[in-house]
């Protein structure tokens, strides 16, 4: 069972543009929510991460939004530029437990120039 | 780039045999989580050590063990390898308490 949905599955957009990707999650033990950035053949790299008591957080380009009621939270990239193109996840976990991360299935956006 | 190092980079081993993955935490980092990325997919935690023991266990069978030693760098074993354990193996490093985890570069295991 998933427990962190995310979609689209792709997404492209032209330079400039604002990408925005969505994740979904049912466990309101979750308390933790962050995006990671992997490019090909590397590991996953922390983008911005956001609590529940917060329902919007800016990191340069990159902003979460979060609606505790609706379990919902996404990423905006502003401005966005052709060294964007990656695939992005997002991730929930809790603190009660081990703290591990569960992942969405990811997307691949592409930022034409 | 984070402190967290990864070794080999990329094997290839036949179904049935046994494989060791090792991870070195960034500095001051004292908790090691072990994830398995399979092609297209997001990770998947397997299991996460503390203090050198296994702090708790994703759904992966008991083949899949590993270890942590005092300096906090750990080794993932895989025995009775299967093809479906073709995957990228991702190690994580954080500090007790604290939910960020730094990734490592993983290493790409092939299963034949």
């Amino acid at each position: 069972q998933q427990q962190v949905k995310q979609s689209p599955q792709s997404l492209i957009v032209q330079k400039g543009g604002i990408p925005i990707i969505n994740c979904a999650y049912e466990n309101t033990a979750f308390d933790y929510f962050p995006w990671y950035q992997q490019f090909p053949g590397k590991g996953p790299a922390l983008l911005i991460a956001i609590r529940p008591d917060v329902s919007e957080k800016k990191e340069g380009r990159f902003t979460i939004s979060f609606n505790k009621s609706a379990k919902q939270f996404s990423l905006h990239i502003m401005d966005s530029q052709p060294g964007d193109s990656a695939t992005y996840f997002c991730a929930a976990s809790s603190q009660t437990g081990a703290n591990n991360l569960f992942f969405g299935t990811g997307t691949r956006l592409t930022v034409i120039p | 780039e984070t402190g967290v190092t990864q070794s080999p980079t990329h094997l290839i081993k036949t179904r049935g045999q046994q494989v060791t993955l090792r991870c070195s935490s960034q500095s001051g980092h004292n908790t090691v989580s072990w994830y398995q990325q399979a092609l297209g997919q997001g990770p998947q935690f397997i299991f996460q050590y503390y203090r050198e023991e296994e702090n708790g266990r994703g759904n992966f069978p008991p083949r899949f063990s590993g270890l942590q030693f005092p300096n906090y760098s750990s080794e993932l074993n895989v025995n009775a390898l299967e093809l479906d354990d073709s995957a990228l193996y991702l190690c994580a490093t954080s500090s007790r308490g604290l939910e960020t985890q730094y990734f490592g570069p993983g290493t790409r295991l092939l299963v034949l």
